[in-house]
């Protein structure tokens, strides 16, 4: 079956700090890969995604690119700010399929 | 508009009150889902609509009752509910059921509480 994993939270940063969440994943054929962030209090938003090997997707100073060779889709943030604390989900579906596959979340705190 | 609303934002129920919680989308999608969100863990499916017709109804208890009125309406039904439904309840939607290229859109969800 399908399965994403992240890593452990939470993660505690200074603000300016470099930013990686690992993301690995289990999945049959060529899924697509998401990262979406959940604020306090509200549902989840997308924040990136790519939909085949190789891809890089891009959004408000995030990255993450699709490494089928290593199953993996590292988010990443040059330099995090208060407001980037959030719950990120990395989650997964397959091409035609309906659910989305889900990791636990990783909960970031940015500290001034 | 690439909105997706839930309402109420917040309910609180007792066990033996019947409620119902409304999500919209104005984005002309044909899928619409369902998922129950406990504190700090992923969110769970439990019910897909594909063009107005369930398509997918993850073995959830009977007391939870799915509607698709038209494309842009999805309601959960509420009955008979225990303390532990208490959770966030997210409605999403995207193009298509089976597109799995295209991102689901949440709401902002409903915060349940059953006394």
């Amino acid at each position: 079956g399908n399965s994403v994993t992240q890593m452990e939270g939470p993660v505690t940063l200074s603000e300016e700090a470099f930013l990686t969440i690992n993301c690995t994943y289990t999945a049959t054929g060529y899924p697509s890969l998401f990262w979406y962030v959940q604020y306090p209090g509200e549902g989840l938003q997308l924040l990136l995604k790519a939909t085949k090997a190789d891809d890089k997707g891009s959004n408000k100073g995030f990255e993450a690119t699709y490494r089928k060779e290593t199953t993996s889709f590292h988010l990443e943030k040059g330099s995090v700010q208060v407001s980037d604390s959030a719950v990120y989900f990395c989650a997964l579906r397959r091409t035609n399929a309906g659910k989305s596959t889900f990791g636990d979340g990783t909960t970031l705190t940015v500290k001034p | 508009d690439t909105e997706v609303t839930q309402t109420p934002k917040h309910l609180v129920m007792g066990m033996t009150n019947k409620k119902s919680l409304k999500c919209e989308q104005h984005m002309g999608h044909r899928a619409m889902y369902w998922y129950k969100q406990k504190a700090k863990k992923p969110p769970e499916l439990m019910f897909v609509y594909s063009y107005e017709k369930l398509s997918i109804n993850e073995s959830v208890p009977s007391r939870f009752s799915p509607e698709c009125p038209n494309s842009s309406l999805l309601n959960l039904h509420l009955h008979a509910l225990q303390p532990e439904d208490s959770a966030l309840y997210l409605c999403a939607s995207s193009q298509e059921e089976l597109a799995g290229v295209n991102e689901q859109f949440f709401g902002p969800g409903t915060r349940l509480t059953v006394l």
